[in-house]
């Protein structure tokens, strides 16, 4: 069936990497995408994969993808105290057409 | 500035009643969603439409209803038919089907 799954929670010290995990289901998804959530707040993309990919870099924001475990992560380098939100992976889950979510994994920054 | 506007930020329902959740664009994107989200969870798909006058049902499409007699409007409708309506509610669009998607802030409806 379709799932995407994270852990719920991840603290990290200020100025340490951030490691969020996730797993998907669909070996034929074609996208998967990291949002960002405040609280209070709808969702912001931060960033995208292609499946065709193995990793992705944008500024602090690594993407990494392994398809053959159906295993995406997101790391956050040099995490600041506005890096704390709830951090949600998605697929686009071709066969049905349709975005799957993740529970969302919050990430809490300890000074 | 292009963007999903959502309105009210907070609202309350009393027993028996309907409410109506605004969703307007200005981005100019043919499809255009609503999920529901709890306290824990994932979002939850509740209508998508991909063109104006045509819209699907999502995942737990009832005791909820929707429109699209504009390309810029996707309002929601919460009716008493919905036992359970507490929740965040997120809109959101896209150029087409399934691109990346861009949220709302989002509406909290609360039941009084």
């Amino acid at each position: 069936g379709e799932d995407v799954e994270q852990s719920l929670f991840l603290s990290v010290r200020e100025g340490d990497s951030s490691v969020i995990n996730c797993t998907y289901t669909d070996s034929s998804s074609t996208y998967l995408y990291w949002y960002k959530q405040e609280p209070g707040a709808g969702l912001q993309l931060l960033t995208y994969i292609f499946s065709n990919m193995d990793m992705k870099q944008d500024q602090r924001l690594t993407v990494l993808l392994n398809k053959k475990d159906k295993h995406l992560s997101l790391r956050i380098a040099d995490t600041q105290t506005g890096d704390s939100a709830i951090y949600f992976c998605a697929e686009m889950y071709s066969s049905a057409s349709k975005i799957i979510f993740g529970s969302g994994t919050r990430l809490s920054i300890r000074p | 500035d292009g963007g999903i506007t959502q309105s009210p930020k907070y609202l309350f329902r009393k027993e028996g009643q309907n409410v109506t959740l605004s969703c307007e664009q200005n981005l100019n994107h043919d499809a255009m969603y609503w999920y529901r989200q709890d306290p824990g969870q994932g979002l939850r798909l509740i209508y998508y439409s991909q063109i104006v006058n045509d819209f699907q049902k999502g995942d737990i499409a009832e005791g909820y209803s929707v429109s699209r007699e504009k390309k810029e409007s996707f309002p929601l409708t919460v009716t008493s038919a919905q036992k359970n309506p507490t929740a965040f509610y997120l809109c959101a669009s896209s150029l087409t089907e399934n691109e990346k998607l861009f949220f709302g802030s989002g509406t909290q409806l609360s039941v009084l």
